[in-house]
């Protein structure tokens, strides 16, 4: 079955510095992906999305591309704010599946000032 | 602002009591989904609706039903809540079931069991 895989955490950053973390997915026909973040306490937000192969997510400085070729949707941040120390969730969906969004298991970010 | 609203935010229940669960939408959107998610875990789907027609994943246990009265409500009921039912409930939305379509989260339910 479809799954996603995202490097372990927690990530621990000083502000300023890159950020990248790997995800990568296991799909049997051509999904949509996504990044998802979720602050302490709160539901998940979309960060960004990318529908199919060579298409660029981004929003608020994170950027990700999907690359079919490597099956990979990293995220990266050129410059991480202590605002941005959260869990950050990769995820699929299928066409065919009803929107279900298979997770990968989450990485937490901490940046430290 | 359209939003999609849980209550309780914090529930406690205790072993074996029936506990319901809500979710409630302002954004008109046909598919509501219901995720448990237990402590640093990802989110698992449980089931969903589009409109009236619900849609259960196979490995959801018979002790968790749904109910959607309207568009705008949708219930998760735990009819004998076990110790490893403790979880974050999160209700989701969705305009279409479509893959490419956005998500959007409630801030959660977290049940406690006693």
């Amino acid at each position: 079955g479809d799954s996603v895989t995202q490097m372990e955490g927690p990530v621990t950053l000083s502000e300023e510095a890159f950020l990248t973390i790997n995800c990568t997915y296991t799909a049997t026909g051509y999904p949509s992906l996504f990044w998802y973040v979720q602050y302490p306490g709160e539901g998940l937000q979309l960060l960004l999305k990318a529908t199919k192969a060579d298409d660029k997510g981004s929003n608020k400085g994170f950027e990700a591309t999907y690359r079919k070729e490597t099956t990979s949707f990293h995220l990266e941040k050129g410059s991480v704010q202590v605002s941005d120390s959260a869990v950050y969730f990769c995820a699929l969906s299928e066409n065919n599946q009803g929107g279900k969004l298979i997770f990968g298991q989450g990485t937490e970010l901490s940046v430290k000032p | 602002d359209a939003m999609v609203i849980q209550n309780p935010r914090y529930q406690v229940t205790q072993f074996g009591k029936p506990v319901t669960l809500s979710c409630s939408q302002t954004l008109n959107h046909n598919v509501m989904y219901w995720y448990q998610q237990k402590s640093s875990q990802a989110p698992k789907l449980l089931f969903h609706y589009y409109d009236k027609d619900f849609n259960n994943e196979a490995d959801t246990p018979d002790n968790f039903q749904s109910r959607r009265p309207n568009t705008s409500f949708c219930f998760l009921d735990i009819r004998s809540p076990g110790l490893g039912d403790a979880a974050m409930y999160l209700c989701a939305t969705s305009r279409s079931s479509g893959g490419a379509h956005e998500q959007y989260f409630g801030p959660g339910t977290r049940l406690t069991v006693t």
